[in-house]
């Protein structure tokens, strides 16, 4: 029964083009984050949805687009993929914005772009 | 700047032995601080933040606001404690939005 899960799990593809992830959460939590984490393993938060409306929209190419259908749901479409954009992405939830302490995680999907 | 530093990438302590990860972070108010933990093959999770002030598998941490540290010890390293761990503070200057450190993958020898 898990929580936070994530499709695919790894995902290999060309450079330009277009690729999904989702993300489904079964705990009732309101607010759902795309992490990227790096060669270098830093994590940085790319965007947050609270029930559906995007609240966190940080520094990110315009190439990646979240979407969130409902508050259990949030993807992540990216286009035209670049060989840069190759990382580890991390969907997470949390019952509220803000409620870090239960933060939880997906297990992550690595992205490796040719 | 809002900042968490862990300065090693790798740990490696043979079992039994003291394990102390370090984090330092730069921040102008009054943060919460995090430690997640992501053994292998499983997904990312919280191990213990500041204000619980509590013991989780034998780890502690302290908030040193005078050093601006929250390192992350136990006294006596066991083989499942082998994992990447990741230092995280939130605060009202982050928008309550976690700020990570680069990680520190621990490697307990027997």
């Amino acid at each position: 029964d898990t929580a936070v899960s994530q499709t695919p799990k790894y995902l290999v593809t060309q450079m330009g083009n277009d690729k999904s992830i989702k993300c489904e959460q079964n705990l009732g939590h309101d607010t759902m984050y795309w992490y990227k984490q790096d060669s270098k393993k830093f994590l940085k938060i790319m965007f947050s949805y609270n029930n559906k409306e995007l609240i966190i929209n940080e520094t990110v190419p315009n190439r990646f687009s979240p979407k969130s259908p409902d508050k259990a749901h949030l993807n992540l479409h990216i286009n035209s993929l670049e060989l840069g954009d190759s990382a580890v992405y991390f969907c997470a939830s949390s019952p509220s914005a803000g409620l870090l302490e239960k933060l939880f995680f997906g297990s992550g999907t690595q992205l490796s772009v040719l | 700047a809002q900042r968490v530093t862990q300065p090693e990438k790798l740990l490696s302590v043979f079992k039994g032995a003291p394990v102390e990860l370090k984090c330092n972070y730069s921040y102008s108010g009054s943060p919460e601080l995090f430690w997640y933990v992501q053994y292998s093959r499983q997904r990312l999770q919280l191990l213990l933040r500041h204000i619980s002030r509590e013991s989780i598998k034998g780890f502690t941490a302290d908030l040193n606001k005078g050093e601006t540290s929250f390192h992350l010890k136990k006294p006596f390293a066991q083989e499942e404690d082998s994992a990447m761990y990741y230092c995280a503070l939130s605060g009202r200057d982050s928008n309550y939005q976690l700020i990570w450190g680069a990680g520190t993958k621990l490697i307990i020898k027997p």
